[in-house]
């Protein structure tokens, strides 16, 4: 049992560098969403998909873009990687779409992607 | 728009004592509300949920909370703590259509 699945786990990046977390589910989930982790800050949500063919801005998503490619499929990229975006990037899914989501159901994560900007 | 608070960002208990996490929350209409555990270098995982059933949640691991909606609160407790249970937990809220939000986190510490 898969679950969610994010890709790479580690990386290093150069400021200025450019590149994409992948994150795929295999539970046929509709909704899926982008968290980033920083010390003292909880979870904030970058970027989320309602479902197939939609994204909507979270509470931080300056820097980043997202593209759901299919429904099983949701990835973030970071187009010119800054040291702000050092961060524990975490990649998660829900059955339902954020209706669904907000009336209880629960958030299925990924194990995370540690991402240092130098 | 909904919001969370965690009163405190770290809590020390000895092993066998109560577990007591706060949480207040603030929401337009009516929530539900969350609460996750994270060990050290893993994903977050479902503790317990309050979706407007009974005010008293049961969770995994012997954790429960209870809703009070007069006191917009939402605290975690367990009767007696075990040294697996030291983790960072997170107060998540959520109404209507809006995705969750999440507490900034309190980490438990559990001494032997």
């Amino acid at each position: 049992n898969a679950g969610v699945t994010q890709t790479p786990k580690f990386q290093v990046l150069k400021t200025g560098q450019s590149m994409t977390l992948q994150c795929a589910q295999d539970m046929n989930h509709n909704s899926m969403y982008w968290y980033r982790q920083d010390p003292g800050m909880g979870l904030r949500l970058i970027y989320y998909s309602a479902s197939e063919g939609t994204t909507d801005k979270g509470e931080v998503p300056n820097g980043y873009n997202v593209s759901r490619l299919n429904k099983r499929e949701f990835s973030l990229r970071l187009e010119s990687a800054a040291p702000s975006q050092t961060s524990v990037y975490f990649c998660a899914s829900a059955g339902g779409t954020v209706r669904g989501t907000g009336r209880g159901e629960k958030l299925f994560f990924g194990s995370g992607t540690q991402l240092s900007v130098l | 728009a909904q919001s969370v608070t965690q009163l405190d960002s770290h809590v020390s208990v000895s092993e066998g004592t109560p577990v007591l996490l706060r949480c207040n929350y603030s929401s337009s209409y009516s929530p539900s509300l969350f609460w996750y555990v994270q060990h050290p270098n893993k994903g977050l995982q479902l503790l317990l949920k309050y979706t407007s059933a009974a005010t008293l949640v049961k969770g995994i691991n012997g954790f429960e909370a209870e809703f009070k909606k007069s006191e917009t609160s939402f605290h975690l407790t367990k009767p007696s703590a075990h040294m697996s249970d030291a983790a960072e937990y997170f107060c998540v809220v959520s109404d209507r259509n809006t995705p969750l939000v999440f507490g900034k986190g309190t980490r438990l510490s559990v001494i032997a």
